[in-house]
């Protein structure tokens, strides 16, 4: 069984530029949630994919925005970067957001710096 | 609004000491609650769950979690720390209906040897 995969690894782009990062879900899961988790914080839920619809978002502005793939996998994409945008940003994959219990399995995140 | 606490963002043990760290959320209603724990260049892995039933939930590595519904707390314990379980650890709470995770700001605990 194959875990969540995050790319690049590492990103650093500079204030106005957009960004794409990339998410493949752990086999199975239908459900894609991303989290960004600046420095010295928790993680902050920015939107969840379910089946390739968005399915909930957080406090984050319209900038940020993402896609679901029929694989499930998924992106997130960021423009007009601002310099808080700085952070890990996370990916969790869960089976079925329509249970209670699903649980979620996170990727090693991408580390993107905004200069 | 929805938030969740941790009492201690730091914590310094000595190896065999005891762990209890804190964590409460804002509001009652149907939870799922979580402990998640990040080691050193590592990604967010799950220590233990509750979704119902017995409120003292035992998970990995000699963790355990009481879930308190009249407090709205879940704290997090293990008898004798190693070494090994220096970490940072977060508390995470989905309530019912919800689809998102929200995470307390993590505790950040060095065990010394």
């Amino acid at each position: 069984e194959t875990g969540v995969t995050q790319s690049p690894t590492h990103l650093i782009k500079t204030r106005g530029q957009q960004v794409t990062l990339r998410c493949s879900s752990q086999s199975g899961h239908n459900t894609v949630s991303w989290y960004q988790q600046a420095l010295g914080q928790g993680p902050q839920f920015i939107f969840q994919y379910y089946r390739e619809e968005e399915n909930g978002r957080g406090n984050f502005p319209p900038r940020f925005s993402g896609l679901q793939f029929p694989n499930y996998s998924s992106e997130l994409n960021v423009n007009a970067l601002e310099l808080d945008d700085s952070a890990l940003y996370l990916c969790a994959s869960s089976l079925n957001d329509r249970l209670a219990n699903d649980e979620q399995f996170f990727g090693p995140g991408t580390r993107l710096t905004v200069l | 609004a929805q938030s969740v606490s941790q009492h201690n963002h730091h914590v310094i043990l000595s190896e065999a000491a005891s762990l209890e760290l804190g964590c409460n959320y804002s509001y009652g209603g149907t939870v799922n609650l979580f402990w998640y724990v990040q080691y050193p260049g590592q990604h967010l892995q799950l220590l233990l769950k509750y979704f119902s039933g017995d409120p003292l939930v035992k998970g990995i590595k000699g963790f355990e979690a009481e879930f308190i519904k009249s407090k709205f707390s879940f704290n997090l314990r293990k008898p004798s720390v190693q070494w090994s379980d220096t970490a940072e650890y977060f508390c995470a709470v989905k309530w019912e209906y919800g689809n998102k995770l929200v995470f307390g700001a993590g505790t950040i605990l060095r065990v010394k040897s």
